[in-house]
C-alpha cells in the first residue's frame, strides 16, 4: 500500500500570507503527528491527533498554528499571517498502536520558505 | 523524555562497519531504544528498536547494555548509500511524543 503522502511538497509564501498542509496517513493508523524540521536539525514535535482528537498541541510555537484531523484520517497544519522564522520543513508521521512496534512512518514533507 | 546524545558526525570508508553510540542517562523503565535514519529530502525512515541486549534485522544491530543507559548501532559493510543522518530517540510508546536531537551525520567515504 502508499505510505503517507504530503501536498504540497513545496509551498512560498509572502509574510503575511496563510498556508494550509495536508497529510494522508497510511490507511487504518490512529496515530498522527506533525513535525517541524529546521535546515540542520532534527524533527520538533507540533502536535500528535489520536484519530480525531488532538491529544497533545504543546509543541505549536503559536497561536497562529492549528491542526485538525476531523474524520480521524487525513490532517490539515494551517499556519496564519506566515512569518520568516515559519520556514522550516514539516514533516507528517503516521502509526499503529497495534502491540509493542512504535515504528512511526513518515511522509517526505512540505518545504515552506516565507519570503 | 530522557534526553540524548550522540557524536555530530562520523566518516567511514566503504565496506567498513560502523558504530553509532548514544547515551541516555535518564531512561525510564518503560522506555524503549528507537533508531531512524534520514537522507536529504526526506523523511525520517525507521531502522531498528530495541529494550535490551541484542537485536538485529536485515538493516542493523542494536547493542543495549544491561543499565539500558547507552545504546550502539552497528551498521555492517556501509555502503555509500548509508551516507545520511541517523537519529537516536527514547520511545516511550504508546502515545509516542518523541525528541529526536540534532542526529549523527554519517558520511560514507569511496
Amino acid at each position: 500500500g502508499a505510505g503517507v503522502s504530503q501536498s504540497p511538497r513545496y509551498k512560498v509564501a509572502k509574510r503575511g500570507q496563510d498556508v494550509a498542509l495536508r497529510c494522508d496517513p497510511i490507511s487504518g493508523h490512529v496515530s498522527l503527528f506533525w513535525y517541524q524540521q529546521a535546515l540542520g536539525q532534527g524533527p520538533e514535535f507540533l502536535t500528535y491527533f489520536q484519530n480525531e482528537a488532538q491529544l497533545d498541541k504543546s509543541g505549536l510555537p503559536s497561536d497562529r498554528f492549528f491542526a485538525e484531523r476531523p474524520e480521524g484520517s487525513v490532517s490539515t497544519l494551517k499556519i496564519q499571517r506566515t512569518q520568516q522564522e515559519d520556514s522550516a520543513v514539516y514533516l507528517c508521521a503516521s502509526s499503529t498502536l497495534a502491540g509493542d512496534n512504535y515504528e512511526q512512518y513518515f511522509g517526505p514533507g512540505t518545504r515552506l520558505t516565507v519570503t | 523524555l530522557a534526553k540524548t546524545t550522540q557524536p555530530i558526525s562520523m566518516d567511514s570508508y566503504e565496506g567498513q562497519e560502523v558504530n553509532i553510540t548514544c547515551s541516555h542517562n535518564n531512561i525510564a523503565t518503560n522506555d524503549y531504544i528507537t533508531w531512524y535514519q534520514q537522507f536529504p529530502s526526506q523523511g525520517p525512515r525507521f531502522i531498528i528498536q530495541g529494550y535490551k541486549t541484542k537485536v538485529t534485522n536485515e538493516v542493523a544491530s542494536l547493542f543495549i547494555p544491561a543499565d539500558r543507559k547507552s545504546s550502539t548501532l552497528s551498521l555492517p559493510r556501509v555502503s555509500l548509500s548509508d551516507t545520511a543522518v541517523y537519529y537516536c530517540l527514547v520511545d516511550p510508546g504508546g502515545y509516542q511524543k518523541v525528541t529526536f536531537g540534532t542526529g549523527t551525520k554519517l558520511q560514507v567515504i569511496p
